[in-house]
């Protein structure tokens, strides 16, 4: 079972910025924090990735809680091309010592960008 | 560089026959990884290769399916025979193995249809 917690939908309108919460009040201290999208039809596309510090890259920015219980992917001026189903994983990587590199995807949310 | 490769992208099929998917990773990726998701359900595990060797196949449903990579370079997923819960679309991931982090990057999917 998925070990995070994402509202199933959002609405945003286009030019604005997206913020797509997601919790993981279980989250151990060497669990990474991945974000995944899948636009309509395609695979899974990979967006950023996090451990405790704020990260950000040309995709998105990911905001994580101090606590680290929860993230926030925010996507700075959203386009239509960004409606998608939007996956929030945590996992420990084998390298880090984690069982398995295996991504356990939940229901995700799907956010629609509204023109 | 190239992504992720996979062939055929549909494929429909009668129940009680073979059918043989194909992931070509990105080039240099030791690790290779098999999902799928079935109708109106999540993007599920299958199993993941480092170079030829199954490092986990705890996903795979049962011995129907078979994956293998000769070499350590492309992938087949033979499905034989056939079952009508098979339908669905079948992800191939790749990753690199200096990546500490893990970071797999998907295919288009195979579409598979058993009728």
């Amino acid at each position: 079972d998925a070990k995070t917690t994402q509202p199933p939908s959002m609405d945003c309108a286009e030019g604005r910025a997206a913020n797509l919460p997601c919790n993981h009040s279980t989250i151990s201290g060497n669990e990474y924090v991945y974000w995944y999208r899948q636009i309509h039809s395609q695979g899974p596309q990979y967006i950023i990735h996090g451990l405790k510090n704020n990260e950000t890259n040309e995709m998105a920015s990911l905001i994580i809680t101090e606590d680290r219980k929860s993230s926030t992917l925010i996507l700075p001026h959203a386009t239509l091309r960004d409606t998608a189903v939007y996956y929030c994983i945590v996992r420990v990587p084998m390298n880090y010592g984690g069982a398995t590199n295996k991504l356990i995807f939940g229901t995700g949310t799907l956010l629609a960008v509204q023109p | 560089e190239a992504g992720v490769t996979q062939f055929p992208s549909h494929s429909v099929i009668e129940k009680g026959q073979t059918v043989t998917l194909r992931c070509d990773p990105i080039s240099g990726h030791d690790n290779l990884y098999w999902y799928r998701r079935v109708m109106g359900k999540e993007i599920k595990f299958l199993l993941h290769f480092v170079k030829e060797s199954k490092q986990d196949e705890s996903g795979m449903p049962n011995n129907r399916f078979l994956a293998e990579r000769t070499g350590g370079t492309y992938s087949t997923l033979k499905v034989q025979p056939a079952e009508l819960e098979d339908s669905g679309v079948y992800f191939c991931a790749s990753s690199q193995d200096w990546d500490r982090t893990d970071t797999q990057y998907f295919g288009p999917g195979t579409r598979l249809t058993v009728l």
